[in-house]
């Protein structure tokens, strides 16, 4: 089964301030991969995703990520981060091999913007 | 569309109790799965279901059932509850075509078990 790690429990960052939001997991083989998005109180909205072609993949409110298929890596970044941005973050595979797609999720990365 | 509905947002129950969870998907959906999300553990995968069938499982205890209905709509059950059944409970749908849209969550249930 896929394994998913986000490595930073909490990152702290400063308005306007560049922000890179990490996550591994186990294998490429077979794989999509997204990042979602939680508010407080509410449910997990899609970021962005990658299936196939380019690895550089933009999502909304200015979030891209990049594909490392060597290094297993889909870091979630943003080049100026903003208040709103303060959220949960949890990056997520879907492992095609597996019944259904089988989707996992990653611990999930507080993101904390200061003003 | 009209977005992945669950209901009751907030619950408040005692230990012991039994309590039972809905969602609805996203009409034309077929795939629906229930995650259990708490500040300690995070998201926890409790099962998905598939045109009425269960398709995964996760490692939670037979307390733990759920059952979908010809219409997609889901049910999530939890008999005898426990103080650490205390949750946000997440209902999300996937549509078609091999999970490339990926899952559509629901606003959640706020379980509470006092």
């Amino acid at each position: 089964a896929q394994s998913v790690t986000q490595l930073d429990s909490q990152v702290p960052v400063f308005e306007e301030a560049p922000v890179e939001l990490r996550c591994n997991y186990s294998s490429s083989v077979s794989v999509y991969l997204f990042w979602y998005v939680q508010y407080p109180n509410q449910g997990l909205q899609l970021l962005l995703k990658y299936l196939s072609g380019s690895t550089l993949v933009k999502g909304i409110n200015g979030f891209e990520a990049e594909f490392n298929k060597s290094q297993t890596s889909f870091h979630l970044r943003k080049p100026s981060v903003h208040i709103s941005d303060t959220a949960e973050y949890f990056c997520a595979v879907s492992d095609l091999r597996r019944t259904g797609n089988q989707f996992y999720f990653g611990t999930g990365t507080s993101l904390t913007v200061i003003p | 569309k009209a977005g992945v509905t669950q209901t009751p947002r907030y619950l408040i129950k005692t230990r012991g109790q039994q309590v039972t969870l809905s969602c609805s998907p996203i009409s034309g959906h077929r795939s629906v799965s229930w995650y259990q999300q708490t500040p300690g553990q995070g998201l926890q995968f409790l099962f998905e279901y598939f045109s009425e069938t269960q398709r995964n499982k996760g490692n939670f205890p037979g307390r733990f059932s759920g059952r979908q209905f010809s219409n997609s709509r889901s049910e999530m059950n939890v008999s005898t509850l426990e103080l650490g059944d205390s949750a946000l409970y997440l209902c999300a749908s996937r549509g078609q075509g091999l999970g490339k849209d990926g899952y559509t969550f629901g606003s959640g249930t706020r379980l509470t078990v006092v």
